[in-house]
């Protein structure tokens, strides 16, 4: 079974600086997507960013980019220029193919992050 | 935002009652899922839908059944609740490509007494 693991339980750093969160994942497929969801006080499950397998390009978002390292199964979040709205629950998840083509999410166990002003 | 509601947003019930909880989308996705959220667990998929009548288990099935009678609706089931079944429950909905991202509804809290 697919695991998704993070080893930073909690983060904390100061406005405008640079951040990155870690992700591990351990799985035996080729194709597959990689996403960071973000989950603000307010509970709402906010999409960040996503990467597929099969793309060696590591995507960016205006501040959000990720390091994809697909041999280390390695996928971290670096967020530059931190804001005090990026202050959330941040979610590393896996997404595998289904059954009838449904993509089912592993999460990992989540890190929360705050940014000080 | 994707639309997506869930209803209640929040509930409280007693063990051993049946709880029905809804999702709504207004997309027509394809796809939907039940997902819960537990301390220290993140998101866990319960059970998910590929189309009307066709649903299969997640990881953490136990205790729930569901059921999509049609495109906009995916009802999830808690025959008899427990205190473990307390949590935040997601829905979320994905589009027909597997390239398609997953949003999320607004949650429901629900605290099995």
């Amino acid at each position: 079974a697919q695991t998704v693991t993070q080893s930073q339980p909690e983060m904390s750093v100061q406005e405008a600086e640079t951040v990155t969160l870690s992700c591990t994942y351990d799985t035996s497929e080729n194709n597959y997507y990689l996403f960071w969801y973000k989950q603000p006080p307010s509970r709402q499950m906010i999409l960040v960013i996503r990467q597929e397998a099969y793309k060696q390009q590591n995507a960016t978002e205006n501040r959000f980019s990720v390091n994809f390292q697909k041999a280390a199964k390695s996928f971290s979040l670096k967020i530059s220029d931190s804001q005090l709205g990026d202050t959330a629950m941040y979610f590393c998840a896996f997404g595998q193919v289904a059954g009838g083509g449904a993509q089912k999410l592993v999460f990992g166990q989540g890190t929360r992050l705050t940014i000080n002003p | 935002d994707a639309g997506i509601t869930q209803s209640p947003r929040h509930k409280v019930t007693e063990t051993g009652t049946p709880v029905t909880l809804r999702c709504h989308q207004t997309e027509n996705h394809r796809y939907m899922y039940w997902y819960r959220q537990d301390p220290g667990h993140g998101l866990r998929l319960i059970h998910y839908s590929y189309g009307v009548k066709d649903t299969d288990k997640g990881e953490v099935s136990d205790g729930y059944s569901v059921s999509r009678s049609k495109t906009e609706d995916f009802l999830l089931t808690l025959e008899s609740a427990t205190s473990s079944q307390t949590s935040v429950y997601f829905c979320a909905i994905r589009g027909d490509s597997f390239q398609e991202t997953q949003y999320f509804g607004p949650g429901t809290r629900l605290l099995v007494l």
